[in-house]
This record gives structure tokens, sequence and C-alpha cells, in this order.
């Protein structure tokens, strides 16, 4: 059974640098996609962007100049890094699995997700 | 449109069936997934590959697709169905990945 665990600051500056690390247990992420989610307060979800099992990475066109996801395959994890937050980026960051085969492909396996607050 | 559109909410008595949607031209090139999400709950994938249950699903949630339009249905809605509901697919692009706006199911 695939988990998922995320870790990181729950209050961050406006301006600065928002940091998630996402810890993967029961998988490797030397297979699959990992993608990174959120969901502002009361609202959608959004998709952030994924590295894949080949240290590729896909953003959001609307964050990619702001978002970095990268990987650590010797502990297993991935990380998010979103730069010049505001308050707009206030939201429960999710880490994921994406399983991607032809046409079809989910996100089978989430982690518990973790609230990232922007203020000063 | 690139998005993804869902009714923002939906109700259903008790042992009913509801039929929850979702519209997007993805759909036309690309499958749906479903998400359920309990309120403080993390989402959980109900619906994938267009019709296919993970385990533990019970088999009361039904997904299918037409044209630009997938649909889940619940067959005899019980009480612990209520919840937010999801869709997923890709841009037409291939290459991102989008969410409808969410249904809210009541269970009545």
């Amino acid at each position: 059974q695939v988990q998922l665990q995320e870790s990181g600051p729950g209050l961050v500056k406006p301006s600065e640098t928002l940091s998630l690390t996402c810890t993967v247990s029961g998988g490797s992420i030397s297979s699959d996609y990992w993608s990174w989610i959120r969901q502002p307060p009361g609202k959608g979800l959004e998709w952030i962007g994924y590295i894949s099992y080949s240290g590729s990475t896909n953003y959001h066109p609307s964050l990619k100049s702001r978002v970095t996801i990268s990987e650590d395959t010797s502990k297993n994890q991935f990380s998010l890094r979103l730069k010049s937050v505001t308050a707009a980026d206030t939201a429960v960051y999710y880490c994921a699995r994406l399983t991607i085969v032809g046409p079809t492909s989910d996100f089978d396996y989430w982690g518990q997700g973790t609230l990232v607050t922007v203020s000063s | 449109s690139s998005d993804l559109t869902q009714d923002p909410a939906v109700s259903v008595a008790l042992g009913q069936t509801v039929r929850i949607t979702c519209q997007g031209d993805s759909l036309r090139s690309y499958y749906a997934s479903w998400y359920q999400q309990k309120p403080g709950q993390a989402p959980l994938l109900v619906i994938y590959n267009k019709n296919n249950r993970p385990s533990g699903i019970p088999d009361r949630f039904s997904g299918s697709s037409s044209g630009n339009t997938a649909s889940l249905t619940i067959t005899g809605a019980q009480a612990e169905d209520e919840a937010d509901y999801y869709c997923n697919s890709r841009y037409n692009n291939g290459n991102h990945w989008l969410f409808g706006g969410g249904t809210k199911l009541t269970v009545l």
C-alpha cells in the first residue's frame, strides 16, 4: 500500500518561498508520476505539477514561472517550491501519485494534506 | 473550452439513484476520473479508466462517458455518500491536468 506524507512550514510570509516535501512509502518515486495538488479554503482542487519517474517535470501553465518540483531518490521524497507567494497561495497542499495509461490517468494515492497559510 | 464543468450542488433521497455530470472538450479524448472528498479529508479516488472502481469502493458507484460528458452514478445512495465529488482529466493538449469545480452531494 502506497502512503504519502506531506511536511513543511504551515506559515509563509508574503513574497517568500513555500517549500514542502512529500515522503513516499510502500512505493518508489523511480516509477510513476508524482504530483502536487492544492485546494484553497472552501474551494476546488488545482493541479500544480508533477515529476516523473525519469525526473522530468511538468507544471500548470499559470504557475510555471514560480514552481519547481524536485526529487531525492535516496530518501524516496519529492518536493515543491513555490516562490513569491501571496495570500492567494493559501491552501491545503496535497501530494499524490499520478498513474497514466494511454488516455486514462488518475491520482490513486494521496497524502493527508497540509495547510499552508501565507500571512505576515 | 478547456474547463471541466460540474453542477455546484445535487441532492438525492436516501436509497435513490443520482447522476453527477462533468462536461468538457477534453473528455472527447481523455477519460475522466472521479474523486470523493469529505470535510477535512483528502480526496479519494472512486472511479478511474471511465468505469473502474479501486479496491474498497462500493459497487453502487459507476462511471460512464459519452461525447464531451462524463458521469458518475450512485445507485442506492447512502448517507455516507454525502460529500463533494470532483472529476478530473487532462487538458486537450494532454500535458496538463484539470479538475472540475466540484459537486456537493446532499443525501436527504
